[in-house]
């Protein structure tokens, strides 16, 4: 089935710093989510992007599916984007449309 | 706040009890999920309904059965569980199969098998 790595698996920021996280896969997807899970382990849908760029706010996310890989952007980073961020795809080459195969995550402080 | 609901949030129960696990969304959705997330891991699907029929299960041993009376309402019965299914079940929802829509989660109930 289709790996799906993140980088890095560990990030500590000061709060007001900016940072990249990356998911790469092993297939062609024709799907791509960012999800947050916060501290108390609520998982929040960030970005649904198979390809190109969107932005909310002081997130940004990239998905360049030819090369598979995606990029999230955290601009001035705030105590509040803690926790985990996962991204999940979805493989061309699954069979069903449902399944989502999640990458490993990253897990972000960021402190005062 | 979530758009998918779960309950209870926390359950402790022991390896010989029955409980039920809740989920509830009206986004009119008609894929809903179960996932199991152990710590520092990420989700693991377990079963998907679509349309209210049953369409995945993910080998999931038969102490963890599944339910969708109606397209809002997906339940988890639980039975004869053992400690190592102490766990977060987390509920998602989507308009279509997840892997072509945006998945929605629920806030989850974090599991204890004593």
């Amino acid at each position: 089935g289709i790996q799906v790595e993140q980088s890095p698996p560990d990030l500590i920021l000061q709060e007001g710093a900016n940072s990249t996280l990356r998911c790469n896969f092993s297939d062609s997807v024709n799907n791509l989510q960012w999800f947050h899970q916060n501290p108390w382990g609520q998982l929040i849908n960030l970005f649904y992007i198979p390809s190109g760029t969107k932005q909310n706010g002081r997130l940004s996310a990239t998905t360049v599916a030819t090369e598979r890989y995606s990029l999230l952007y955290i601009s001035s980073s705030q105590t509040t984007d803690s926790g985990v961020y996962f991204c999940a795809v979805h493989s061309i080459n699954t069979g069903t449309a449902s399944k989502l195969t999640f990458g490993t995550g990253t897990r972000l402080q960021v402190t005062l | 706040d979530t758009e998918v609901t779960q309950t209870p949030k926390h359950l402790v129960m022991g390896m010989t009890n029955k409980k039920s696990l809740k989920c509830e969304q009206h986004m009119g959705h008609r894929a809903m999920y179960w996932y199991k997330q152990k710590a520092k891991k990420p989700p693991e699907l377990m079963f998907v309904y679509s349309y209210e029929k049953l369409s995945i299960n993910e080998s999931v041993p038969s102490r963890f059965s599944p339910e969708c009376p109606n397209s809002s309402l997906l339940n988890l019965h639980l039975h004869a569980l053992q400690p190592e299914d102490s766990a977060l079940y987390l509920c998602a929802s989507s308009s279509l199969g997840g892997g072509i829509s945006p998945l929605h989660f629920g806030n989850g109930t974090r599991l204890t098998v004593t």
